[in-house]
């Protein structure tokens, strides 16, 4: 059973350049998140999609960041222009359930961004 | 104060003991509870759900004190392979809140 699978897993780009991160949620699950971690700030929600369509994205820092979900298989989350204070560990994760309640997260592998 | 307060740690524990740790909540109307592990550069995965009865999965044991608004997760007979930031997730309306997690270090 494959999991959730992000790529690239790591990305390095120098500040002002456009990073597209991607996301495969399994197979059948209704629900994907965007996280974002850091040592200070930990796991933040970015964004969530309940069958394709995003419901909250109050976690998105600012306009230079973007998602889409435009099929059940695949996201994207694109920051342009990217800044030093981007770097992290971005995680995409999926769920069974639409909606969020009861329904466990699985995550992929993450992607880890460093932006100079 | 945050919604999800947890004590960063780190807890450091022989092999072979008992070691617990809270999570607390500042929601009254937080709906379900998780405890995730996530190890050092990797994803957070699932360790179990936390159920208002109180559940065990082996050597791990969850509980939920919705009076004091905290859970927690005891584990016995402590494995080197237990060393990891456990996180506590807390779920409200269609939000879903991560701790910062607690590191444990397991000692031989």
């Amino acid at each position: 059973d494959a999991g959730v699978i992000q790529s690239p897993r790591h990305e390095v780009t120098e500040m002002g350049q456009e990073v597209t991160l991607r996301c495969k949620p399994i197979s059948g699950h209704n629900s994907l998140f965007w996280y974002r971690q850091t040592m200070m700030r930990g796991l933040e929600l970015l964004i969530y999609f309940n069958n394709n369509v995003p419901i909250d994205d109050s976690g998105m820092p600012e306009d230079r960041f973007s998602a889409k979900m435009p099929n059940a298989s695949f996201s994207t989350l694109k920051i342009q222009p990217s800044e030093p204070r981007d770097s992290a560990v971005y995680f995409c994760a999926s769920s069974r359930e639409s909606g969020t309640l009861g329904s466990p997260l699985h995550f992929g592998n993450g992607t880890r961004l460093t932006v100079t | 104060r945050k919604e999800v307060e947890q004590d960063p740690g780190p807890f450091n524990v022989p092999e072979g003991a008992t070691v617990a740790f809270n999570c607390t909540y500042s929601n009254s109307a937080s709906q379900s509870f998780f405890w995730y592990r996530q190890d050092c550069r990797k994803e957070p995965k699932l360790l179990m759900s936390v159920y208002s009865s109180g559940n065990e999965d082996g050597r791990f044991t969850a509980q939920l004190n919705r009076a004091s608004q905290y859970i927690s997760l005891l584990i016995r007979d402590s494995k080197l392979s237990d060393s990891a930031t456990y996180l506590c997730v807390v779920n409200r309306d269609d939000k879903i809140i991560f701790g910062k997690g607690t590191r444990l270090h397991i000692l031989p």
